[in-house]
Parts: structure tokens; C-alpha cells; sequence
């Protein structure tokens, strides 16, 4: 079955500092590729996605490129603040009709000043 | 304002009763589902539904019961038979076949005490 594989956290960054959190999928076919950021005690909220292979999703200074070729999907920012510290979630939905999502188990990030 | 509401924010249960959370949306989404999050284990799927009057298992459906009687409305019942069901409970929503970008509502947390 499809499955996502997330690096495991937390993550721990000074603010202005380069981030990359690591992301991998297994499906068939062509899936969707999402990322979404949880904040303490919230539901998540949709930060980027891409929807085919080469695409690249972005957001507030976010970015992931949709890479077949390694099944990735790996988000990046420049220079993160304080206010990104939250989980960052990867999910996929697979290319077949009606789909739900599968996520990663999540990445806390933790920006200090 | 459009969206997913889910109430109530925290709920407490005791050990043998059944308990309800409801999740409304006002997008005109064809798709709902409920997610259980628990530390560490990122999302997995409860129940799903893709049009009203019809839903399917997720991957631990064991101990929960839905209906979909109306198109806004997906609510879930934590049944006395679910061993374990102290966890953040999301509600979400999607447009539909071919387009399964999910949004989310703020959870409901629950305690059995």
C-alpha cells in the first residue's frame, strides 16, 4: 500500500537558519503530493502541494519539488522565524479517483531566537 | 466564513459511555473524514465518507461508528467499545474526485476519565 517516510524530529534551528525536512513516498502511479504544518493545539492547514512529477509547490517562503525519479518530495525554506516552529505533516494521495490521504507521522520543528 | 467546525474543543468521557463529536462544513465538499491523531503516530484514518448516505473503513475503524445524513454533516461516535480512545480527533473535508486536497477542522480533543 502507499506509505510515507518522514526524518524524525525534532528538528531543532536557529531563526534566519536553512531547513530542509526530508520526505519519501511509495505509491503507484502518479500520486498527489501535499505538505501540511500543524501548530500547537490547531487542525493542519494545507502549506504547498505539486501534482505531478517536476512540479514545484510553494508557499510563505516554502518550497518542495515533486521528484519521480527519487520518490521525494522534501521541503525546504530559506531562512526560517520563530513563528514556523510547529509539525510539519507529508501526505499523498494516490492518482485513483476518489483518494484519501496518507501522511508521514510528522516533523516538529522548533526555531529558537 | 467557509470551513470545517468541530465541536466541542475538549471532551471528557467516562469509561462505558458512548460519545459524539460532530463536524459540520459549509465548502459544498463531496468528501469527509475523520483522522486520529495520537503522539508520535502522525494521522490514521478512522471512517471516510465520498457522498452522503455512504461511508467506508479506514484503517482502525474498530470501536467508531459515523453517519452521513447530510452533505455538511459527518459526525463520529466513539463507541464503549473502543479500548484506547483518549487522542486529538480531526474532522476533514475535500472537493472530490480528482481533487483530494483536504481541509481540515481544529480537533476535538478527548479524555476518558
Amino acid at each position: 500500500g502507499d506509505s510515507v517516510t518522514q526524518m524524525e524530529g525534532p528538528v531543532t534551528l536557529s531563526e534566519e537558519a536553512f531547513l530542509t525536512i526530508n520526505c519519501t513516498y511509495t505509491a503507484t502511479g502518479y500520486p498527489s503530493l501535499f505538505w501540511y504544518v500543524q501548530y500547537p493545539g490547531e487542525g493542519l492547514q494545507l502549506l504547498l502541494k505539486a501534482t505531478k512529477a517536476d512540479d514545484k509547490g510553494s508557499n510563505k517562503g516554502f518550497e518542495a519539488t515533486y521528484r519521480k525519479e527519487t520518490t521525494s518530495f522534501h521541503l525546504e525554506k530559506g531562512s526560517v522565524q520563530v513563528s514556523d516552529s510547529a509539525v510539519y505533516f507529508c501526505a499523498l494521495s494516490s492518482s485513483s479517483g476518489y483518494s484519501t490521504l496518507t501522511f508521514g507521522k510528522g516533523t516538529m520543528l522548533l526555531v529558537s531566537p | 466564513d467557509g470551513g470545517i467546525t468541530q465541536s466541542p474543543k475538549y471532551l471528557f468521557r467516562k469509561e462505558g459511555q458512548n460519545v459524539t463529536l460532530s463536524c459540520e462544513q459549509n465548502l459544498n465538499h463531496d468528501a469527509m473524514y475523520w483522522y486520529r491523531q495520537d503522539p508520535g503516530q502522525g494521522l490514521r484514518l478512522i471512517y471516510y465518507s465520498q457522498i452522503v448516505n455512504d461511508f467506508q473503513k479506514g484503517d482502525i475503524a474498530e470501536g467508531y461508528s459515523v453517519s452521513r445524513e447530510k452533505k455538511e454533516s459527518f459526525p463520529l461516535t466513539v463507541t464503549s467499545a473502543q479500548k484506547n480512545p483518549t487522542a486529538f480527533y480531526l474532522c476533514a473535508s475535500s472537493p472530490g474526485q480528482g481533487n483530494s486536497e483536504a481541509f481540515f477542522g481544529q480537533g476535538t480533543r478527548l479524555t476518558v476519565v
